[in-house]
């Protein structure tokens, strides 16, 4: 079946040093998302490509980056976790900036100790 | 806008009832609402959807309801099962911009 997978389901990093979560998606989706979510809070948009184009959201920590080397997959790597980036990372993707046929990966739960 | 707090909202129902959940959404150039369904430790699952030229959209055991007047959108759910109970979301969107605007979230709760 089409759809969104994050690697990986669980991640423990240490503060401060550095860690990456992909996605990758199997629907030829043109737009994927990288979203943050905390505890008992909506998700809260990072950034996100379009095609080959970077969009960053302003209020963005600089600590957030993301690559996508491809259309299947895109990564957010986090230089210098704080204790405050615990949360759930959601990729998403979309067709054409259509927010109809926006599909969820199953996130990625990161916890900084 | 992304909501803020650390406590949602939450409905409890009795299975076999029917729920209601309710949203007020922000921007009055909105013309595009979605509702999502999230349970624990999944991604948001698209729910139904509705554009700003109607006011009611019935799916499997789902109806939406969009009152522009005072910026309200609803989610009813038929004969609520154990299976229902997640957090619900409802965002919102220009046709014109990609990003979503999210609700709050309101979780629900089936009573057996």
């Amino acid at each position: 079946d089409a759809m969104v997978i994050q690697n990986p389901r669980y991640q423990v990093t240490q503060f401060g040093k550095p860690v990456t979560l992909s996605c990758s998606q199997t629907l030829n989706h043109n737009v994927m998302y990288w979203y943050q979510q905390k505890s008992s809070q909506a998700p809260k948009l990072l950034f996100h490509y379009y095609d080959k184009d970077f969009n960053n959201e302003a209020d963005t920590p600089d600590n957030f980056q993301s690559r996508r080397p491809n259309t299947s997959f895109c990564f957010l790597d986090i230089r210098s976790p704080g204790l405050g980036d615990t949360a759930m990372y959601l990729c998403a993707t979309s067709s054409d900036n259509r927010v109809n046929g926006y599909t969820f990966g199953s996130g990625t739960r990161l916890t900084v100790v | 806008g992304e909501s803020v707090g650390l406590h949602l909202p939450t409905l409890s129902v009795q299975e076999g009832d029917n729920s209601i959940i309710n949203c007020a959404y922000s921007n009055s150039a909105s013309d595009y609402f979605i509702w999502y369904k999230q349970e624990s430790g999944k991604g948001p699952q698209f729910i139904i959807d509705i554009r700003s030229n109607m006011d009611k959209r019935q799916g499997q055991r789902v109806t939406v309801l969009l009152n522009k007047t005072v910026k309200h959108l609803s989610l009813q759910i038929a004969a609520t099962q154990p299976g229902d109970s997640a957090v619900y979301f409802c965002a919102e969107s220009e046709d014109s911009n990609y990003q979503l605007i999210w609700g709050a979230g309101t979780k629900l709760i089936i009573k057996p």
